[in-house]
């Protein structure tokens, strides 16, 4: 069965940094696009982060310079880096498996909240 | 990159009723070596990740009730649902994955009267 799970999230002062992780089972993650998708309290769905199956990776304005997405083979498993962290990216942080496009896998979420 | 444009931002309906949600792109998302539209429709209830419905705008996911049913052409897509069940109350979002990021639209939430 395919399953998606992130962990890392957490309270971080501004500025601050943490590392989520994605870690599936039922699939290996080189074998896909992986995204990052976020959601703010009460609000849409931000798209963040991808990293392709050859490793390219590529970022939404909002996090570019900041977050680096990265995959580990041997532990199969994804990770989001997110330094100088803001109010704003205060959200609900899902990983997700992406096929030819088709976002059929989402982890629950890690809840992200960035305050003083 | 395309921007999805849905209506309305809320709907109340009582149970029984047709739901009809409304979702635009700002450009075409035909992929064009199949014809088909790069579109899908998802349903999130509270605490809960977002689930797809629908993808290639028209096609059900596999165990999706047949009461949710999605077409549309163009830059015009719907999500409707034949009769509202009390479990349908969720925040529904389309969602392109055509050329460029992916992007979703702003939601619509679904309620009962």
């Amino acid at each position: 069965e395919v399953q998606v799970a992130e962990s890392g999230g957490g309270l971080v002062q501004p500025g601050g940094s943490l590392r989520l992780s994605c870690a599936p089972s039922g699939f290996i993650v080189s074998n896909y696009y992986m995204r990052w998708v976020r959601q703010a309290p009460g609000k849409g769905l931000e798209w963040i982060s991808v990293i392709y199956m050859d490793g390219s990776r590529y970022y939404a304005d909002s996090v570019r310079g900041r977050f680096t997405i990265s995959r580990d083979n041997s532990k199969n498993t994804v990770y989001l880096q997110m330094n100088s962290l803001r109010p704003e990216d205060t959200s609900v942080y899902y990983c997700v498996r992406d096929e030819n496009g088709l976002l059929q896998y989402w982890g629950q979420g890690t809840q992200v909240t960035v305050s003083s | 990159d395309i921007v999805m444009t849905q209506s309305p931002d809320s709907l109340t309906m009582s149970l029984g009723e047709r739901a009809t949600i409304n979702c635009k792109s700002s450009q075409t998302v035909l992929d064009s070596s199949n014809n088909k539209y790069s579109l899908a429709w998802f349903q999130q209830k509270p605490g809960q990740p977002p689930k797809m419905l629908i993808y290639w705008a028209s096609t059900r996911q596999s165990g999706v009730p047949d009461r949710f049913s999605g077409s549309g052409s163009g830059t015009d897509f719907t999500l409707t649902i034949s009769s509202l069940q009390a479990e349908d109350v969720a925040v529904y979002f389309c969602q392109h994955y055509s050329s460029g990021p992916p992007t979703f639209g702003q939601g619509t939430k679904v309620e009962i009267k």
